[in-house]
C-alpha cells in the first residue's frame, strides 16, 4: 500500500545552519506529495506542496523537489532559524483521495 | 476564511468513561476526515467521510469507536468505553478537492 517514510530524528542545529529533512515513499500511481509543520501544541499546517514529477514545492525559504525516479521529497532549507523549530510531516496523497503521513521529524533550532 | 473548528480542545476523563469530538469543517469542503495523532507519531487515519457518506473506516475501531456526519457538515467523533492508549491528539481535518487538506487544531485527550 502507499506509505511515506520520514528521516528520524530529532535534529538540533544552530541557527542559520542547513537543513535537510528526508522523506521516501511508495505508491501506486502519480501521488501529490506534501510536508506539514506542527508547532507546539498546535495542530498540522500545510508547509509546501508538489503535485507531479520535477515539481518544486517553496515555501517560508523551505523547499522539497518531487523526484519519481528517486520516489523522494526531501525538505531542505538553506539558514534555518530559531523560529523554524517544530515538528516536520511528508505526506502523500494516495487513490481515494486519501493522505498518509510518516512519523514526523522534530526539529531543535538552538541560538 | 474561518479555518477547520474543533471542541474541546483539552479533555481529561477516566478509562470507560466516555467522550465526544466535534469538528465543524472549512465551509464548502465536501471530504472530511478524523485522525488520532499520538504522542511522537504521525496523524494515523480513523474515518473519511465525502459529504455525509463514509469513504474509509477500516482503521476505526468499531467496538469502542464511532463517528457520524449528519447533513454533511459538522462531525462528531465519539469514544465509548475509553481505555488508556486512546490518549492522543484527536486532529479533524477537510478538503475542498484534491491535493490539499487543512487540519484543526486539534483535540487533546487524556485517559486516566
Amino acid at each position: 500500500g502507499d506509505s511515506v517514510t520520514q528521516m528520524e530524528g530529532p535534529v538540533t542545529l544552530s541557527e542559520e545552519a542547513f537543513l535537510t529533512i528526508n522523506c521516501t515513499y511508495t505508491a501506486t500511481g502519480y501521488p501529490s506529495l506534501f510536508w506539514y509543520v506542527q508547532y507546539p501544541g498546535e495542530g498540522l499546517q500545510l508547509l509546501l506542496k508538489a503535485t507531479k514529477a520535477d515539481d518544486k514545492g517553496s515555501n517560508k525559504g523551505f523547499e522539497a523537489t518531487y523526484r519519481k525516479e528517486t520516489t523522494s521529497f526531501h525538505l531542505e532549507k538553506g539558514s534555518v532559524q530559531v523560529s523554524d523549530s517544530a515538528v516536520y510531516f511528508c505526506a502523500l496523497e494516495g487513490t481515494g483521495n486519501q493522505f498518509y503521513f510518516g512519523t514526523g521529524t522534530s526539529l531543535t533550532v538552538i541560538p | 476564511e474561518a479555518g477547520v473548528a474543533q471542541s474541546p480542545r483539552y479533555k481529561i476523563i477516566e478509562k470507560r468513561q466516555s467522550v465526544a469530538f466535534w469538528c465543524n469543517p472549512i465551509s464548502g469542503h465536501a471530504t472530511l476526515y478524523w485522525y488520532q495523532q499520538i504522542l511522537g507519531q504521525g496523524p494515523k487515519l480513523l474515518i473519511q467521510f465525502q459529504n455525509n457518506g463514509v469513504v474509509d473506516d477500516s482503521q476505526l475501531p468499531k467496538d469502542r469507536f464511532s463517528a457520524e456526519r449528519l447533513k454533511g457538515v459538522d462531525s462528531t467523533l465519539k469514544i465509548q468505553p475509553a481505555k488508556l492508549e486512546d490518549s492522543a491528539v484527536y486532529l479533524c481535518a477537510s478538503s475542498l478537492n484534491r491535493n490539499t487538506i487543512y487540519f484543526g487544531e486539534g483535540s487533546w485527550l487524556t485517559v486516566v
